[in-house]
């Protein structure tokens, strides 16, 4: 079975550009959510994703938005970027609320 | 929301030492704990994990414990070995979202 998968894996911009970023899950799981990892800060809660709705949303401005399509694959989008953003952007499924998050091996975002 | 905190930031053992990870939450609603472990340059993934009717859980040299009355959960490795070196998660969910916590850097010192 083939894990969850993330694209771009590096990538640079500068600030004021908008970036857009790329999860597909392992088959089957229909929850897909999205983790910001900064040194420090650990793994901040973006947004979950299930059967294409938003479930659930993190303490982050309206720059971040994702969605999720019929296959559950989940594309989340950065605009107007900031110096700030730079980070480790990790995206996750799940079987099951409550259940095993298996985690992609990320997007590192740059900005300059 | 959800606030959890994890101590210490660092720890340092010796091999074969036990290393014990500390985290507080502070919603009682939490019911579910888990806690993953991130290697150097690699992606999180789960070692263990406690749901609230529980009060402890153990799988080979990990172990976690809960105390709901006081909302902490601690992670327990025993005789530990150099491949545990990893930073370590914990979390809570609460309302479908999980809040991570700060992670602790475990070193094993040989």
């Amino acid at each position: 079975k083939a894990g969850v998968t993330q694209t771009p894996r590096y990538l640079i911009k500068t600030r004021g550009q908008q970036v857009t970023l790329s999860c597909s899950p392992i088959s089957g799981h229909r929850s897909v959510s999205w983790y910001q990892q900064t040194p420090g800060q650990g793994l901040q809660f973006l947004f979950e994703y299930f059967s294409e709705t938003q479930r659930n949303k993190g303490n982050f401005p309206g720059r971040f938005s994702g969605r999720q399509f019929s296959n559950s694959r989940s594309e989340m989008n950065v605009s107007t970027l900031e110096l700030g953003d730079s980070a480790l952007y990790l995206c996750a499924s799940s079987h099951r609320e409550a259940g095993e998050l298996f985690f992609g091996e990320g997007s590192r975002l740059t900005v300059l | 929301g959800e606030n959890v905190e994890q101590h210490p930031s660092t720890l340092s053992v010796q091999e074969g030492d036990s290393a014990v990870i500390k985290c507080t939450y502070s919603d009682s609603a939490s019911n579910y704990f888990p806690w993953y472990k991130q290697e150097l340059g690699k992606r999180p993934q789960l070692i263990i994990d406690i749901r609230s009717n529980v009060g402890e859980k153990k799988d080979q040299r990990i172990a976690v414990t809960l105390n709901k009355t006081a909302k902490h959960f601690s992670l327990h490795i025993t005789e530990t070995q150099p491949e545990d070196s990893a930073v370590y998660f914990c979390a809570a969910l609460s309302e479908g979202k999980l809040t991570f916590g700060t992670g602790t850097r475990l070193t094993i010192i040989p």
